[in-house]
């Protein structure tokens, strides 16, 4: 059994409110990683990071930013949020190897009015 | 930026159908292929890592083969049943980022009706 959590699970803000989107695992991953995925269209990576105070953008730009300062928890912020920002978003974690899979996080969606 | 394919979009079939789906991926600089399971308000699950041509691996009724050569991976389900109703998508280890990333296809939709 995974053990990757996110919270909030879902969450309703206004435009301009700064939201941070929290991520924890207890696996003692290194690598970590936020995706974002819009209805009908592919999971896209926005962020990873390889361990500690590491963090590295994805192939999709994204205003987000994010941190790693405790092996565990990889928090994506956003400080002023807009509607085009509505998605949803993933956090997964993995080992390292070839053949390491990544473990998903339940998920969090966003919806900016 | 890499390119995955999946097809079909999706997919509805009856309870006991036998069905299979696609996946293209650049043929060049190939590391890993991997194989996910999303069902409806749950987390994506894990199903194959495949890294070598003509690779095949089973998981129950579930089993995936691989040519590295030709860019391709099927995903084959036998005897569907309505537990299987998940998307499903493949995800390729993209050499751009030291092969620590993944880059997903859209994935393929699969309803199976009872």
């Amino acid at each position: 059994e995974a053990d990757i959590y996110q919270t909030p699970r879902y969450l309703v803000i206004g435009t301009g409110k700064k939201i941070t989107l929290e991520c924890s695992q207890t696996m003692g991953h290194d690598k970590m990683y936020w995706y974002q995925q819009d209805p009908g269209m592919e999971l896209h990576l926005i962020h990873y990071s390889y361990g500690v105070n590491s963090t590295e953008k994805g192939d999709l730009s994204s205003e987000s930013t994010v941190s790693r300062i405790r092996t565990e928890h990889f928090p994506l912020t956003l400080e002023s949020a807009r509607p085009s920002h509505t998605s949803q978003y993933l956090c997964a974690s993995s080992g390292t190897g070839p053949e390491e899979t990544q473990y998903f996080g339940p998920g969090t969606r966003l919806l900016v009015l | 930026i890499l390119n995955v394919e999946q097809s079909p979009q999706s997919l509805h079939v009856q309870e006991g159908d036998s069905t299979n789906f696609t996946c293209s991926f650049p043929s060049s600089n190939f590391y890993a292929l991997h194989w996910y399971r999303w069902e409806t308000a749950k987390s994506p699950e894990a199903l194959f890592v495949m890294t070598l041509n003509g690779d095949e691996k089973k998981k129950g009724r579930i089993s995936a083969t691989l040519n590295t050569k030709e860019g391709y991976s099927y995903l084959y389900i036998k005897g569907s049943q309505p537990e299987d109703s998940a998307t499903y998508l493949c995800a390729f280890k993209d050499p751009n980022s030291g092969y620590s990333t993944l880059t997903f296809g859209k994935g393929t939709m699969l309803l199976v009706s009872p």
